[in-house]
C-alpha cells in the first residue's frame, strides 16, 4: 500500500516568510509525529498527534511553530516568520496506534535564504 | 529526559566483514529500540527493530542485541554488501503503555562498504 507522503519535497523560503509543509500518513494510522533533522544528525522529535489530538508540543523550538492535523489524517506543519535556522529536513512518521513502528515519510528540505 | 549515544560516527568495513554500531540509552523506562538505515536523500527505512523483553533478535543478516542492565544495544551485520553503505540510527522510546513513543535518535554511523 502507499506509504507516508510528503509535500513539498523541497522549498525555499526567504527569511521572514511563512512555510507550510503537509504529511499524508499510512491510511489508518492513529498516531502522527514530527521531527526536525539538521544536516548530518538524527531526527528531533517536534510535535505528536494521537488521531485529531495534539498531545504533545513540548519538541517545537518556538511559538512560530504551529501543527494541526484537524480531521485526524493530513497534518500541517507551519512556521511562521522563517529563520536561517530553521534550514533542516522535516519528517513525519506514523504508526498505527501509539508506540512502536513509525514509518517515514520522505521529508521536506526546508532552506531559508 | 532520554539521551541516546552511538558509536563509530563513520565506519568502513570491506564487503564481506561484518559490522557493528553500538548505542547507549540513558532512561530506564525505555522499552523499544528501533534501528533505522538512511540512504541519501532518502526518507530513514526501519530495518529491524527490539523490545526489552529479548536479548536478541535476528533477521537475514542483521541481528540486534539489547542489553538492559547496561542500558545498551547493538546493530550487527554480517557478509556486508556495498549497498548497506548508508546512515544507521539507533533510537530508544517508551513503547508500552500510555506512552506515546516518540523517538529519540541517536547521532547515527555513516556506514561505508568498500567493493
Amino acid at each position: 500500500g502507499a506509504g507516508v507522503s510528503q509535500s513539498p519535497r523541497y522549498k525555499v523560503a526567504k527569511r521572514g516568510q511563512d512555510v507550510a509543509l503537509r504529511c499524508d500518513p499510512i491510511s489508518g494510522h492513529v498516531s502522527l509525529f514530527w521531527y526536525q533533522q539538521a544536516l548530518g544528525q538524527g531526527p528531533e522529535f517536534l510535535t505528536y498527534f494521537q488521531n485529531e489530538a495534539q498531545l504533545d508540543k513540548s519538541g517545537l523550538p518556538s511559538d512560530r511553530f504551529f501543527a494541526e492535523r484537524p480531521e485526524g489524517s493530513v497534518s500541517t506543519l507551519k512556521i511562521q516568520r522563517t529563520q536561517q535556522e530553521d534550514s533542516a529536513v522535516y519528517l513525519c512518521a506514523s504508526s498505527p496506534l501509539g508506540p512502536g513502528e513509525q514509518y517515514f515519510g520522505p521529508g521536506t528540505r526546508l532552506t531559508v535564504t | 529526559g532520554e539521551n541516546v549515544e552511538q558509536h563509530p560516527s563513520t565506519l568502513s568495513v570491506q564487503e564481506g566483514d561484518s559490522a557493528v554500531i553500538k548505542c547507549t540509552y540513558s532512561d530506564s523506562a525505555s522499552n523499544y529500540f528501533p534501528w533505522y538505515k538512511q540512504e541519501l536523500g532518502k526518507r530513514p527505512q526501519l530495518i529491524i527493530d527490539i523490545r526489552s523483553n529479548v536479548g536478541e533478535k535476528k533477521d537475514q543478516r542483521i541481528a540486534v542485541t539489547l542489553n538492559k542492565t547496561a542500558k545498551h544495544f547493538s546493530l550487527h551485520i554480517t557478509e556486508t554488501q556495498p549497498e548497506d553503505s548508508a546512515v544507521y540510527f539507533c533510537a530508544a522510546s517508551e513503547g508500552y503503555g500510555g506512552s506515546q513513543g516518540n523517538l529519540i535518535f541517536g547521532k547515527g554511523t555513516k556506514l561505508s562498504v568498500k567493493p
